[in-house]
């Protein structure tokens, strides 16, 4: 089946330095990802949507100079937390929808990265 | 304001009983609903449902929507201890992106 690869899983930095996360889709092309964050015991709260392409659309409250977002091709997006803060540690998962698929497209999921700012 | 409301919060059961976990959604533009379940990482999938009254099977785990009514239930029978996890639900936008709106989960604890 669809894969979707996260990387790194895990990560620890310091308050003030930039940590960019990918996320590839493996064996299918998706012009559309999804970035969530999740906190404990929550549910996954969308971040932006990421388009090839184009800009990312972000929700409502999520600063998008603070999370940047680049889907620089049809298997790979980035988020980057910019000058990270302890606040900013959290779950973050990006998906990704496998369009060629029938039945409307499964979503997928990355392994998830943990991010823990000191 | 679109929103996915799931209970109960949390449910404590032993191995053998069976579960109904509920999802009620006021959603516009509905296309979906789907079912995941999360352990310590990310959301696998377990259904994707779009008509009603048609149940949907894997196993011990089942699903049924009902787009009246506007709520879906997951049924777990015959609960085992590797049942143990958050049972998420989100309903998708029938929009370009077809974003998925989330619940908050039902956290499902299984003992021995």
């Amino acid at each position: 089946g669809a894969v979707v690869s996260q990387h790194p899983s895990w990560v620890i930095c310091k308050s003030g330095t930039s940590v960019k996360i990918e996320c590839r889709s493996l064996d299918f092309q998706a012009t559309t990802m999804f970035w969530y964050r999740q906190f404990p015991k929550q549910s996954l709260m969308l971040m932006a949507t990421s388009n090839e392409g184009s800009k990312a659309t972000y929700e409502q409250g999520v600063e998008k100079d603070k999370f940047l977002i680049n889907h620089a091709s049809l298997t790979l997006s980035t988020l980057t937390v910019t000058s990270a803060h302890p606040e900013d540690s959290s779950f973050y998962i990006c998906s990704a929808r496998d369009q060629t698929a029938s039945g409307g497209g499964e979503l997928f999921f990355g392994e998830g990265s943990r991010l823990t700012v000191l | 304001e679109d929103k996915v409301v799931q209970s109960p919060l949390s449910l404590v059961v032993h191995e053998g009983d069976t579960v109904t976990l509920n999802c009620s959604y006021e959603v516009t533009n509905f296309r979906s609903l789907l079912w995941y379940k999360q352990e310590k990482k990310a959301p696998t999938f377990l259904f994707m449902l779009t008509s009603s009254g048609i149940e949907k099977k894997s196993g011990r785990l089942s699903s049924i929507l009902d787009k009246k009514e506007l709520f879906s239930i997951l049924n777990i029978t015959a609960t085992q201890t590797g049942d143990s996890a958050i049972y998420l639900c989100a309903v998708g936008h029938a929009g370009n992106n077809r974003k998925l709106i989330w619940g908050l989960g039902t956290s499902l604890a299984v003992n021995p």
